[in-house]
């Protein structure tokens, strides 16, 4: 069973559109969630949410969590073509050694 | 400043062929390392990590293995390829002892077993 769910897979927007991605997560022993930018090769850390309703924004990058509901949701205002990577999800448990499970990931594209 | 070298690029390996991969780490110490696999379409899946030299974990059994010779080289290895191992390979790192921080990742290893 997947424990980190994004969705949707894909979306395809214009250019100044507003988008919202969304990650579900279910795990034991919960310590934080991250998301991450993946355009060709490494993966780019955005964010990483610990505590629930405290928004994280840098630009027109915003996220949320909801630890009660278990989930994350990453909003990206006046969308640029430069916006266009996959998104990825991750959640790290309490245990040793800091690994991250991630979801499937959302592909978002920003036509012009 | 900290960065993480992964290399090659690509690579186009036989089935049957074996296969090394090797991940550095400049600019810090004792780091805990990640080999993530992403096969297209998925997200990563956590193959190996280790918190120091010569400790390893393997997070699924699989046709591949880590090793750790040096602090801060990480080495991903099989003897011999299968088709299912194709897929980008993405070494990591992050801060021992500071167990609530990111991942930072290299640029990866795209490998094609024909």
């Amino acid at each position: 069973e997947d424990k980190v769910v994004q969705s949707p897979l894909s979306l395809v927007v214009h250019e100044g559109d507003t988008v919202t991605l969304n990650c579900s997560y279910e795990v034991t022993n919960f310590r934080s969630l991250l998301w991450y930018k993946q355009e060709k090769k490494a993966p780019t850390f955005l964010f990483m949410l610990t505590s629930s309703g405290i928004e994280k924004k840098s630009g027109r990058l915003s996220s949320i969590l909801d630890k009660k509901e278990l989930f994350s949701i990453l909003n990206i205002t006046a969308t640029q073509t430069g916006d266009s990577a996959v998104y990825l999800c991750a959640v790290d448990e309490v245990e040793y050694g800091n690994k991250l499970v991630f979801g499937a990931g959302t592909i978002l594209r920003v036509k012009s | 400043s900290q960065t993480i070298h992964q290399w090659p690029a690509t690579l186009v390996q036989p089935v049957g062929s074996p296969l090394s991969l090797e991940c550095t780490v400049e600019g810090t110490s004792n780091p805990n390392l990640y080999w993530y696999r992403q096969a297209a379409g998925r997200g990563l899946q956590l193959l190996f990590y280790s918190v120091g030299i010569g400790q390893i974990s393997s997070e699924v059994p699989q046709n591949l293995s880590a090793s750790r010779p040096q602090d801060r080289q990480f080495i991903l290895s099989s003897k011999k390829l299968l088709l299912s191992d194709s897929g980008f390979y993405l070494c990591a790192w992050s801060p021992r002892g500071l167990d609530n921080s990111p991942l930072h990742f290299g640029n990866g290893t795209r490998l094609t077993v024909t």
